[in-house]
């Protein structure tokens, strides 16, 4: 049983295309997260939703969107890619804001 | 300057060594998180503490508040605790706030 599950593993797209990350959660988390791990491998994070409500909205370009259907569910969707989103997305859960967080297992982006 | 210095960024280690990893900080926190990420690049939380110490298994993590500082210990390393090793904080804002890592390499 997979706790905090990422599709695709893999994304290789070209610039100016747009696509999505989902994530999904069965340990009925009250949040989720999604990091940036970027080519020298630092941490750094993008969004955090609190049971559906956008809680943390890092400096991140208007490009990206997080959605949120349910408190199990926290989707990235991403416009007019860059060469620069190549990286490693990572999204978490944690039972409320001040709890350890689970990751998933990344989605490494690679954008040509 | 990050707002998170961990120390040192490599560490190289004989089987069986005692291993401490530091992590400084420069402002008020509610905890102090230590990820392992292995080198196939999945994360794990490891601690996630507000003062004193924890320990599981082999690994221990301290922290100083008043001197903003934390460690992780391995003791009796072995070659399967090779991996990058994550300090961040959460302050005020909830979020985490993470340093750059410290990558360890235990030789059998």
């Amino acid at each position: 049983d997979t706790a905090v599950s990422q599709t695709p593993k893999y994304l290789v797209t070209q610039m100016g295309n747009d696509k999505s990350i989902k994530c999904e959660q069965n340990l009925g988390h009250d949040t989720m997260y999604w990091y940036k791990q970027d080519s020298k491998k630092f941490l750094k994070i993008m969004f955090s939703y609190n049971n559906k409500e956008l809680i943390i909205n890092e400096t991140v370009p208007n490009r990206f969107s997080p959605k949120s259907p349910d408190k199990a569910h926290l989707n990235l969707h991403i416009n007019s890619l860059e060469l620069g989103d190549s990286a490693v997305y990572f999204c978490a859960s944690s039972q409320d804001r001040s709890n350890e967080q689970y990751f998933g297992p990344g989605t490494r982006l690679t954008v040509t | 300057k990050n707002e998170v210095e961990q120390s040192p960024q490599n560490l190289t280690a004989q089987e069986g060594e005692f291993i401490t990893i530091n992590c400084s900080y420069s402002v008020g926190i509610s905890a102090l998180h230590w990820l392992q990420q292995h080198p196939g690049g999945g994360i794990v939380s490891l601690f996630m503490l507000s003062s004193g110490k924890k320990k599981h298994g082999r690994l221990i993590a301290t922290i100083n508040i008043q001197e903003k500082h934390s460690s992780l210990h391995i003791t009796a390393s072995h070659p399967r605790d090779s991996a990058v090793y994550i300090c961040a904080f959460q302050g005020g804002s909830e979020k985490l706030v993470f340093g750059k890592g410290t990558k360890l390499t235990v030789n059998p």
